[in-house]
């Protein structure tokens, strides 16, 4: 969905360096979500925001942090990234006011590879 | 806690009618039934929803019986490009982050043939 970006779309890093991944969004969206997604599973989540004062984590989030900048901007940061978070990540934002449930949209996604 | 169960794969071949069953025997009376398709490399996409009975789009059709303990993504006359993962997700408007909410587990990964 172009109303959700994420930068970069492919990164290649070391083990043990600083990461950060970032996603914006256009939607208006008050909620901001990170997934990991390993080869043959599904989507796990990492940190969600339910608005610019709340961060909670997630099913995974050892090893990860946030930081919600914005209404519009979520930022992932892997302070010193380990091989086992290689991995796609996604960001994904959600706006259930006057639904009774909770749809999400979903960035293109984030390779990162950690040698 | 997964709330919802589905089968890993299927296949089918061009033209056919699919239908992926999903259970979720314990779905809460506020829960509604969402499902996504997933392309290699790229973000869930939101496919259809629905409470009860049956919902139709342009894309698919939701087929959900008076208990709701199951629900069937029905996808008319696939093609080569409906090749993709398929998630079935029970939940209300509490989010993701709400223990059982709105869960991904693994999908369907339907492989349609020429």
């Amino acid at each position: 969905d172009a109303d959700v970006t994420q930068t970069p779309r492919n990164r290649i890093t070391k083990t043990g360096k600083r990461i950060m991944l970032e996603c914006s969004q256009t939607k208006g969206h008050d909620r901001m979500y990170w997934y990991r997604q390993d080869p043959g599973l599904g989507l796990r989540l990492i940190y969600y925001s339910f608005d610019v004062k709340d961060i909670n984590k997630g099913e995974i989030s050892d090893g990860y942090s946030v930081s919600r900048q914005a209404q519009a901007k979520f930022s992932l940061s892997l302070e010193s990234a380990i091989p086992n978070q290689t991995a796609l990540y996604f960001c994904a934002t959600s706006d259930p006011q006057g639904v009774r449930t909770d749809t999400q949209y979903f960035g293109p996604g984030t390779r990162l590879t950690v040698l | 806690l997964a709330k919802t169960t589905q089968p890993i794969s299927m296949d089918s071949y061009e033209g056919q009618e699919v239908n992926i069953t999903c259970s979720h025997n314990n779905i809460a009376t506020n829960d509604y039934i969402t499902w996504y398709q997933q392309f290699p490399s790229q973000g869930p996409r939101f496919i259809i929803q629905g409470y009860k009975t049956k919902v139709t789009n342009e894309v698919a059709s939701l087929f959900i019986p008076a208990d709701r303990k199951s629900s069937t993504l029905s996808l008319p006359r696939v093609s080569l490009s409906d090749t993709a993962v398929y998630y079935c997700l029970v939940g209300d408007e509490r989010g993701p982050g709400s223990q059982g909410n709105l869960i991904f587990g693994k999908g369907t990964k339907l492989s349609v043939k020429p």
